[in-house]
């Protein structure tokens, strides 16, 4: 089982539709991480939370440590959301005390016009 | 403030050479992680450096190494390339440890 699940794997909605992306997780964390995966790889960092929510634009993040999970709702959602949206968390107590990151496998979101 | 940069973007190799990728951190870091994402995967851990010293190690095996420079920009190397070798490489920077990571483009490595 991985230490980081996400579901949808895949979700096509039309625009406009509120978007909600889950992680469950099973290890104790330090901090949580949304990351959106365009085509071609690069990725950029939507999100780092140890608590409660987080809001940047049509973009919100929540967590609930003691639930070890975290969503993602993307309002109002746009053809330009269209990307890879990855969960990855910072496990606590790492063997070498560095600063692992272990990643979902990410959750491809295909927003219609 | 300079983004983190990668080189090349892509590359093709064959089994059994040898690959050198470079990543630029963001103005400011210390600390650069390397990951390496197969196809439809997240990425995996590598290794991290962090005022150039290996500061943690994933699951990879010794034909995966690294250095970091004195300006904190950091090589990947993978002697024996094998076929599962191929995937994207990512590098991110972050100022010290446990704090936001910034992640390069990424170099797409095909080893055939």
């Amino acid at each position: 089982k991985n230490e980081v699940e996400q579901s949808p794997q895949n979700l096509t909605a039309q625009e406009g539709e509120f978007i909600t992306i889950n992680c469950s997780y099973s290890v104790g964390i330090s901090a949580l991480h949304w990351l959106q995966q365009h085509p071609g790889g690069g990725i950029v960092s939507l999100f780092m939370l140890s608590s409660g929510k987080k809001k940047h634009g049509r973009l919100i993040a929540t967590i609930n440590i003691q639930e070890k999970h975290s969503s993602l709702h993307i309002t109002a959602s746009h053809p330009r959301d269209s990307a890879v949206y990855i969960c990855a968390v910072r496990p606590l107590n790492t063997p070498n005390r560095d600063d692992k990151i272990i990643f979902g496998k990410g959750t491809r979101l295909h927003i219609l016009p | 403030e300079t983004g983190v940069t990668q080189s090349p973007t892509h590359l093709i190799k064959t089994r059994g050479q040898q690959v050198t990728l470079r990543c630029s951190s963001q103005s400011g870091h210390n600390t650069v992680s390397w990951y390496q994402q197969a196809l439809g995967q997240g990425p995996q851990f590598i290794f991290q450096y962090y005022r150039e010293e290996e500061n943690g190690r994933g699951n990879f095996p010794p034909r995966f190494s690294g250095l970091q420079f004195p300006n904190y920009s950091s090589e990947l190397n993978v002697n024996a390339l094998e076929l599962d070798d191929s995937a994207l490489y990512l590098c991110a920077s972050s100022k010290g440890q446990g704090n936001e990571q910034f992640f390069g483009p990424g170099t797409r490595l095909t080893v055939l």
